[in-house]
């Protein structure tokens, strides 16, 4: 069971917005701004697409943005393309005591 | 360009040893702290352990301690993983990333991991 909730699965046709959510706790996602985002396709290493909450690492598609209210954090995809598809990952610092944080168990985004 | 490379992976037996590797190059290897993120079958990574970028300090998750131990060979800008005392839910995907830390210090707390590598395969069964 991982520390994060992460819906199992969202879809969406091409061109359309798909929003992932990220629900931790105030030791967590809810107390600071370290939340990443990372997508993963089958059988790839995990990439970095959005970091410390909202920043973009040079080379990731400004479709991809991120956002946090409270204990959730979300990565918002705008005009999906079907590229997009694969698994997506949230991660956060913790403050008790995991040095390398906690992640979420995952979202698989589907391109209708 | 940064580019990881791991390799070691197999199958094991239960109680078991393997010795991880991972090539790291595209970056000045020994200014950055890095760490082992393992993915089970299905489910989401779980951070394993990370070294300084000295290789003087080390941390590992609770599941591990006392079982794996990380290091780093800067001169050769490798980074290793020695796991012993296998079980099965060591299962995993096995991935080395750069570490980036809250303060950006070659150690501490990790803000985030900017590059993986494409893994490799432990797979402990008897």
């Amino acid at each position: 069971q991982s520390a994060l909730t992460q819906p199992a699965s969202v879809s969406g046709s091409p061109g359309q917005s798909i929003t992932i959510s990220c629900t931790g706790t105030s030791s967590d996602v809810g107390g600071y701004n370290y939340v990443s985002w990372y997508q993963q396709h089958p059988g790839k290493a995990p990439k970095l697409m959005i970091y410390e909450v909202t920043n973009r690492p040079s080379g990731v598609s400004n479709r991809f943005s991120g956002s946090k209210s409270g204990n959730t954090a979300s990565l918002t995809i705008s005009g999906l393309q079907a590229e997009d598809e694969g698994d997506y990952y949230c991660s956060s610092y913790t403050s008790t005591g995991i040095l390398g944080g906690v992640f979420g168990g995952g979202t698989k985004v589907t391109v209708l | 360009e940064v580019h990881l490379l791991e390799s070691g992976g197999g199958l094991v037996q239960p109680g078991g040893s393997l010795r991880l590797s991972c090539a790291a190059s595209g970056f000045t290897f020994s200014s950055y702290a890095m760490s082992w993120v393992r993915q089970a079958p299905g489910k989401g990574p779980e951070w394993v352990s990370t070294v300084s970028g000295s290789g003087g300090t080390t941390d590992y998750a609770d599941s591990v301690k006392g079982r794996f131990t990380i290091s780093r060979d800067n001169s050769k800008n490798t980074l290793y993983l020695q796991m012993n005392s296998l079980r099965d839910e060591d299962t995993a995907a096995y991935y080395c990333a750069k570490s980036i830390t809250l303060y950006g210090y070659s150690y501490g707390s990790i803000s985030y991991f900017d590059y993986w590598g494409q893994g490799t395969l432990v797979t402990v069964s008897s």
